[in-house]
C-alpha cells in the first residue's frame, strides 16, 4: 500500500518567514492533495496536482511535484497567523483504486506574530 | 453554496451504545466518502460510495462498523455496539469524481465511547 511521509512533523515560525512543508511517497503519485485543518474542523481543500514538474499557486501558497512524481513541497511566503495549522497531503494510490486516497500524518504549523 | 454536512458534530455515549453518525454531500457530488481520525492512526479511508453503491470498504474495521446511502443526499455510519477504542473524529466528504476532483470534507463528528 502507498505510503506518505511528511515533514517536518511540527514548525513554529515567526510572522513573515517563508517555509516549506514536504510530502514523500513511496510509489509514484497520480495525483497529490493539500489540505489545510484547523482544530475542530474539517479539511479544506488548498491544491491539486497531477503532472510532474506541476507547480501552482494561491495567495501566499506554492505547491510543487517533482518531475519523477514522488514528492510534493508545500512553500508558503511571508508566513501569517492565519497559515497556522495543520496541513496534510493525500494521494491517489493509481491503479484500479479510484478514489482512494492515502493522507500523510499531517504538518503542525505555528506562526508567532 | 452549502458544503458537507455531518451531524451530530460531538457525540458522547457509554460503551455497547449503537452510534450513528449522519451525513449530506454536496448537491451533485458522486462519491462519498468516510473517514476516521485519531492521533495514533492518522486519517484513514472507511468506506467510499459511488451513485449511492457502496465502492471499497476494506477500511471498515470490523463487522460493528456498517455504512449506507439510501439516496444521493443522505448517508450513514453506524457503530453496534460502540467500544472506547472507536474514540476518534468521523468525516465525511463527497467529490464530483473519483479521480482528478478534490474531496470536499464536512467538520466531522468528534465521538467519545466511555
Amino acid at each position: 500500500s502507498q505510503e506518505l511521509e511528511q515533514s517536518p512533523q511540527s514548525l513554529i515560525v515567526q510572522e513573515g518567514k517563508n517555509l516549506t512543508i514536504n510530502c514523500t511517497s513511496s510509489k509514484t503519485l497520480y495525483g497529490l492533495y493539500w489540505y489545510k485543518q484547523k482544530y475542530g474542523e474539517g479539511l479544506i481543500f488548498l491544491m491539486m496536482l497531477q503532472k510532474g514538474g506541476e507547480e501552482k499557486s494561491h495567495e501566499k501558497i506554492t505547491a510543487k511535484l517533482d518531475e519523477k512524481k514522488q514528492q510534493s513541497s508545500l512553500h508558503i511566503t511571508a508566513s501569517q497567523p492565519s497559515h497556522a495549522g495543520i496541513y496534510l497531503c493525500g494521494a491517489d494510490a493509481g491503479g484500479t483504486s479510484y478514489g482512494k486516497l492515502t493522507f500523510g500524518q499531517g504538518t503542525i504549523l505555528t506562526v508567532h506574530p | 453554496d452549502a458544503g458537507v454536512i455531518q451531524s451530530p458534530r460531538h457525540e458522547v455515549t457509554e460503551m455497547g451504545q449503537e452510534v450513528t453518525l449522519r451525513c449530506k454531500p454536496i448537491s451533485g457530488h458522486d462519491y462519498l466518502f468516510w473517514y476516521r481520525q485519531t492521533m495514533m492512526r492518522g486519517l484513514e479511508l472507511l468506506i467510499y460510495f459511488n451513485n449511492n453503491v457502496p465502492i471499497d470498504d476494506s477500511g471498515m474495521p470490523e463487522d460493528r462498523f456498517s455504512a449506507k446511502m439510501p439516496n444521493a443526499s443522505f448517508s450513514t455510519l453506524k457503530i453496534q455496539p460502540s467500544e472506547p477504542r472507536d474514540s476518534a473524529v468521523y468525516f465525511c466528504a463527497s467529490s464530483l469524481g473519483p479521480r482528478g476532483q478534490p474531496q470536499h470534507f464536512g467538520d466531522g463528528t468528534r465521538l467519545s465511547i466511555l
